[in-house]
């Protein structure tokens, strides 16, 4: 059974730092996904990674994925307040359409 | 184009009754998921309908159950409802072939009382 592994759970950051976010999945899977949520709100798209080595970048949010070590990243650059958010990692089983999600992270940015 | 719509968006039922939510998905989207999300558990897959079959059911008991209808549209069933069914009941859709996004609609707010 595919496990999703992500962290950490909560993650306080001042504003203009850096920071990454990690999650592992267990078996092999042929895609990767990032999702944010806001408070009370449903899950907003980030990325879709499908092969090893790839690489998103949207404004200061950047998503790699290592299919060997089965780990994926989400790194934060120059954090600002906007970002404020839980985001998820889910993993996609092969052949269908289940997803695995993360336990998510909830992201502070503090001014 | 319109995004996954899903009604209602807040509930309120009393344990032991049934509920029915209902997810229409993006036009031309076949492929409809449903999640349920609570503070304990998560977000964990329910199933998901791909033209008017089922191709994959999560681990929920057979009182959560669905369908899908021609036009895509699918509705979930939930029976002898608990109050650990009280979630938020996401709703997905994707695309045939290519594009691997999963698209999400805004939830559907059950609460069980």
């Amino acid at each position: 059974e595919l496990k999703v592994e992500q962290n950490p759970l909560f993650l306080s950051m001042q504003e203009g730092k850096n920071y990454t976010i990690y999650c592992n999945y267990s078996t092999t899977s042929d895609r990767l996904y990032w999702y944010r949520q806001d408070p009370g709100k449903s899950l907003e798209s980030l990325f879709v990674l499908l092969s090893n080595g790839a690489v998103k970048q949207e404004g200061r949010l950047m998503a790699s994925l290592d299919t060997k070590a089965r780990l994926s990243t989400l790194h934060i650059t120059a954090a600002v307040h906007d970002l404020s958010a839980t985001y998820f990692c889910a993993v996609g089983d092969f052949g269908n359409e289940k997803l695995t999600f993360g336990t998510g992270t909830r992201l502070t940015i503090i001014p | 184009k319109a995004g996954v719509t899903q009604t209602p968006r807040y509930l309120i039922k009393t344990r032991g009754q049934q509920v029915t939510l209902s997810c229409s998905p993006i036009s031309g989207h076949r492929s409809v998921s449903w999640y349920q999300q609570t503070p304990g558990q998560g977000l964990q897959f329910l199933f998901e309908y791909f033209s008017e079959t089922q191709r994959n059911k999560g681990n929920f008991p057979g009182r959560f159950s669905g369908r899908q209808f021609s036009n895509s549209r699918s509705e979930m069933n939930v029976s002898t409802l608990e109050l650990g069914d009280s979630a938020l009941y996401l709703c997905a859709s994707r695309p045939t072939g290519g594009d691997s996004e999963q698209y999400f609609g805004p939830g559907t707010r059950l609460t069980v009382t």
